[in-house]
């Protein structure tokens, strides 16, 4: 079956634009997790989404916010970009939020670079 | 808070050569622990995991044993190939599954 799907794999954005992601789980799943990733700081979580719900935030500003559709779809979106923002952005989907033993499918990423 | 601890890379061996990369962590309760792999320019793939104490995660090759005494969950691979350079994640997660934690990451480069 298809992975997780993330589009698009690459962005070059000026600063104070805004972008949009976006995220296909895996079929079947209904939760999905975005985290942000750099060099500096690793994996930092960014927030979940269960049944078009946000069940956990991690410590992020209110410029990165996200949704999830009804098909379990997720977009986030980071309004007035800096250039601190640049990073690859990962999409993990999983059947529940309660993940269990299984953790996470991760996608490719979208790769974000601010300019 | 539950944290992860990784050794430091970068780690570079020879094809061949045995492979251990150290994890320790830190958490209440009974976690989850996991090993997760990012080829360059991919996403973490699941490698490994163990759900409770003793238990021994495998796949490709690579082993882990969840020591709960030691809090270890140390990644080990008898012979690496020049295709399993990438960078290496520990993580764990809470007993439901929730509030996952990664380490830092160990990038390993494997010479032919």
């Amino acid at each position: 079956k298809a992975g997780v799907t993330q589009t698009p794999r690459y962005l070059i954005k000026t600063r104070g634009q805004q972008v949009t992601l976006s995220c296909s789980p895996i079929s079947g799943h209904r939760s999905v997790s975005w985290y942000q990733q750099t060099p500096g700081q690793g994996l930092q979580f960014l927030f979940e989404y269960f049944s078009e719900t946000q069940r956990n935030k991690g410590n992020f500003p209110g410029r990165f916010s996200g949704r999830q559709f009804s098909n379990s779809r997720s977009e986030m979106n980071v309004s007035t970009l800096e250039l601190g923002d640049s990073a690859l952005y990962l999409c993990a989907s999983s059947l529940d939020y309660l993940t269990g033993p299984y953790g996470y499918t991760f996608g490719s990423g979208t790769r974000l670079t601010v300019v | 808070g539950n944290s992860v601890t990784q050794m430091e890379g970068p780690v570079t061996l020879s094809e061949e050569a045995f492979l251990t990369i150290n994890c320790t962590y830190t958490a209440t309760g009974y976690p989850s622990l996991f090993w997760y792999v990012q080829y360059p320019g991919e996403g973490l793939q699941l490698l490994l995991k163990a759900t409770k104490a003793d238990d021994k995660g495998s796949n490709k090759g690579f082993e882990a044993t969840y020591r709960k005494e030691t809090t270890s969950f140390h990644l080990e691979k008898g012979s690496v190939q020049v295709s399993d350079s990438a960078v290496y994640f520990c993580a764990l997660s809470d007993r439901r599954g929730q509030n996952f934690v990664f380490g830092p990451g160990t990038r390993l480069s494997v010479l032919p």
